[in-house]
């Protein structure tokens, strides 16, 4: 149980263009849906916290209008670059937390996302 | 922001050695989890501790929450050469999950 599906797996866009990233929790039901960017070799840093049928919550430095979040359902989170740029190339992850229990961080398995 | 420092950034071991690693923060969390990131993958839970000075086994791995709530160990004995990967520690408050810096290990057969 507690699986996250996270799509795509990997990207390629253009400088200029938007991408649009999935996050879907398949076997449970997530109010509460994570955001993290990865650079190689560095851990996950928190962008924002998506909360089903409110406004997300970005974490500091997090530019909101380029990174759009929408949480429209209990299952499914969606992460859309903006405008992308090569610097926001990087390993993109979801995670959905399972109402109720402490440890119901279960991850999706990420995107790699590549601007060019 | 919080922080927790995971010390050793990476470790180079032969198959069948004991390991561990460790993580310290300046802020209390109510629980501690360890998790593995296989490259081009998310990270898997190994473990997770929600009360001071619990010891948890999983197998091969053994982890363990500080007394202060702001510390805890993993162990890993007989390593073999699957255990290969990045190790994070993070910590939850207030909802949000703060990694680790992470440790890389390798494992030489």
């Amino acid at each position: 149980g507690a699986v996250v599906s996270q799509h795509p797996s990997w990207v390629i866009c253009k400088s200029g263009t938007s991408v649009k990233i999935e996050c879907r929790s398949l076997d449970f039901q997530a109010t509460t849906m994570f955001w993290y960017r990865q650079f190689p070799k560095q851990s996950l840093m928190l962008m924002a916290t998506s909360n089903e049928g409110s406004k997300a919550t970005y974490e500091q430095g997090v530019e909101k209008d380029k990174f759009l979040i929408n949480h429209a359902s209990l299952t499914l989170s969606t992460l859309t670059v903006t405008s992308a740029h090569p610097e926001d190339s990087s390993f993109y992850i979801c995670s959905a937390r399972r109402t109720g229990l402490n440890y119901g961080y279960t991850f999706g398995s990420g995107t790699r996302l590549t601007v060019v | 922001g919080q922080q927790l420092n995971q010390s050793p950034q990476s470790m180079f071991i032969q198959e069948g050695e004991d390991v561990s690693m460790n993580c310290t923060s300046s802020s209390i969390f109510n629980t501690w989890l360890w998790y593995k990131q296989d490259p081009g993958e998310g990270p898997v839970l190994l473990i997770a501790l929600y009360k001071a000075g619990e010891l948890t086994s999983n197998g091969r791995l053994t982890a363990q929450f500080g007394i202060t709530r702001k510390d805890s160990f993993l162990n890993i004995s007989a390593s073999i050469p699957s255990d290969v990967g990045i190790y994070f520690c993070a910590g939850t408050s207030y909802g949000k999950l703060t990694f680790g810096q992470g440790t890389i290990l390798t494992v030489h057969p």
